[in-house]
C-alpha cells in the first residue's frame, strides 16, 4: 500500500513570494490534514479536511494561507505572501475518517526556508 | 484544550539497554487515543505505538511498550534493546473524537554504541 505522497521534497523562496505544497493521501482515505513543524518543536494542525470538506482551519492564518482539496483526493496548500516566519516543514497527514478516532499516517514533509 | 508536555528534551541510552521517554498530558475528556510517534533525521513521522484510553492494559509492540496512568494523565514509552536505528524524535500525541492530534514538545533519543 502506497503511503502519503507529497511534493516538493524542498523549497527555497525569498520573503513575499508565493509557494505551494501537494500532497497525496493514501488511497480509501477520507480525512486529511496539514500541519506545520517548526524546527524544534511538535508538529501543529494548520487545516483538517473530511472528503473535500473543511472540518477545522482555526489555527491557519488565514491571511496568507490557503487550502484546497477540490475532488476530495489530494491536496494543495499555498502560502502567500511567504514571511520568513513560514519557515519550517509542512507536514501532511491522511485517515480513514474522521467520525472515529483514527491514527493518522503522516508523508515525508515538505521542508521550506524563506530568505 | 489539550495540553501534552515531554519534560525530556534529550535522552541518551546505551546500546542494547532500556530507556524510557515521559509524557504527561491534560484534559477533560475520557474517550481518547494516545501516540507515539517516532521523527528520524528524513523527517517522515512513523507510528511506534497507540493506546486506547479506555483499555486499561498497556499496549505494547515488540521492543516498544507503554505505561499507561489515566489517573495521573501520563504515558511514558518504554523502548527494550535499544538498537542504533532507535535514534530519532519522539513525540508523544492525543487525539480525541476531533482527530486532531496534539503533539508534545518532542524528545531527542541517542543511542551509544
Amino acid at each position: 500500500e502506497a503511503g502519503v505522497a507529497q511534493s516538493p521534497r524542498y523549497k527555497i523562496i525569498e520573503k513575499r513570494q508565493s509557494v505551494a505544497f501537494w500532497c497525496n493521501p493514501i488511497s480509501g482515505h477520507a480525512t486529511l490534514y496539514w500541519y506545520q513543524q517548526i524546527l524544534g518543536q511538535g508538529p501543529k494542525l494548520l487545516i483538517q479536511f473530511q472528503n473535500n470538506g473543511v472540518v477545522d482551519d482555526s489555527q491557519l492564518p488565514k491571511d496568507r494561507f490557503s487550502a484546497e482539496r477540490l475532488k476530495g483526493v489530494d491536496s494543495t496548500l499555498k502560502i502567500q505572501p511567504a514571511k520568513l516566519e513560514d519557515s519550517a516543514v509542512y507536514l501532511c497527514a491522511s485517515s480513514m475518517s474522521a467520525g472515529v478516532i483514527e491514527t493518522q499516517y503522516f508523508g515525508p514533509g515538505t521542508r521550506l526556508l524563506v530568505l | 484544550a489539550q495540553t501534552v508536555t515531554q519534560s525530556q528534551p534529550e535522552m541518551s541510552v546505551q546500546e542494547a539497554e532500556t530507556v524510557t521517554l515521559s509524557c504527561t498530558y491534560d484534559t477533560s475528556e475520557s474517550d481518547y487515543y494516545l501516540f507515539w510517534y517516532k521523527q528520524p533525521p528524513s523527517r517522515q513521522m512513523i507510528l511506534v505505538i497507540r493506546q486506547e484510553a479506555y483499555k486499561q492494559q498497556n499496549a505494547t509492540e515488540n521492543r516498544f511498550s507503554v505505561n499507561f496512568q489515566k489517573a495521573a494523565k501520563s504515558f511514558s514509552l518504554k523502548i527494550s534493546d535499544s538498537q542504533l536505528g532507535d535514534a530519532a524524535m519522539y513525540f508523544c500525541a492525543y487525539n480525541n473524537a476531533g482527530n486532531m492530534l496534539t503533539f508534545g514538545g518532542g524528545t531527542r533519543l541517542m543511542v551509544k554504541p
